[in-house]
């Protein structure tokens, strides 16, 4: 069973930047979907976006558009989200999930799928002068 | 964007059934949405136990189960235990954009 370990606790400025890291063990991030989720205090999960390695194909939330990057690194199994231009509305703990993906040909979309399987223990992101 | 509703809190006895409902505001919830369920107990991360409407993972208890009804994705857990008393989420596909529903409380008393 693939276990997903996050990065530490980070404290950042606002107008900064934050790159948190999702380590697999125990398996690949290849041909899954890995997810970005987060939570800020209080409040519901919110899906930021994610991307699926073997298909080259990324997908994010309108609301992050321009804002946060996900990337892959097969050589390390490690996933990375990167979020700029840091607010402190955007204090939150970040979560990762890898699960199943796919191509999904349902006209008149054609679209990737993102599943959520395993979680990895979540990253808490403060942002704050 | 869609907005996802769910009940705010609901209230099982130990041992009873409780069905959780997750509502679409662009109409009837479908298979096409790929409702997942999610179980999150405090500080700690979210588990998934219901996938594309009604399937589950090895660890998904056996007493939980996913279907539609009437329009809306739905949990049902079936003889409550104590240690299901958590916040559970649901989360509804629109074309490979996701959006997570506003949660239910559950407690089980």
């Amino acid at each position: 069973q693939v276990q997903l370990v996050q990065s530490g606790a980070e404290v950042k400025k606002p107008g900064s930047s934050v790159k948190v890291s999702c380590k697999a063990s125990g398996g690949t991030f290849r041909s899954y979907a890995v997810t970005w989720v987060r939570q800020a205090p209080g409040q519901g999960l919110e899906w930021m976006g994610g991307i699926i390695p073997i298909f080259g194909s990324s997908n994010y939330a309108q609301k992050f558009q321009g804002r946060v990057t996900i990337i892959t690194d097969e050589s390390t199994t490690t996933a990375y989200m990167e979020l700029s231009s840091l607010r402190s509305d955007d204090t939150a703990v970040y979560y990762c999930a890898r699960g199943n993906s796919g191509y999904r040909r349902e006209p008149p979309s054609n679209y990737y799928y993102y599943n959520m399987d395993v979680w990895g223990q979540g990253t808490t992101v403060t942002v704050s002068s | 964007q869609a907005v996802v509703t769910q009940e705010p809190s609901l209230t099982v006895s130990p041992g009873g059934t409780v069905t959780l409902t997750c509502a679409s505001s662009t109409g009837a919830v479908t298979s096409g949405h790929y409702p997942s369920w999610f179980q999150q107990k405090p500080a700690q991360a979210p588990r998934t136990l219901v996938y594309d409407a009604n399937n589950k993972h090895s660890w998904t208890p056996a007493r939980f189960s996913g279907s539609l009804l009437g329009g809306k994705a739905a949990l049902t857990l079936s003889g409550a235990q104590p240690e299901d008393e958590a916040e559970y989420y649901c989360l509804l596909s629109y074309s490979g954009v996701y959006v997570f529903g506003t949660g239910t409380k559950v407690t089980v008393l």
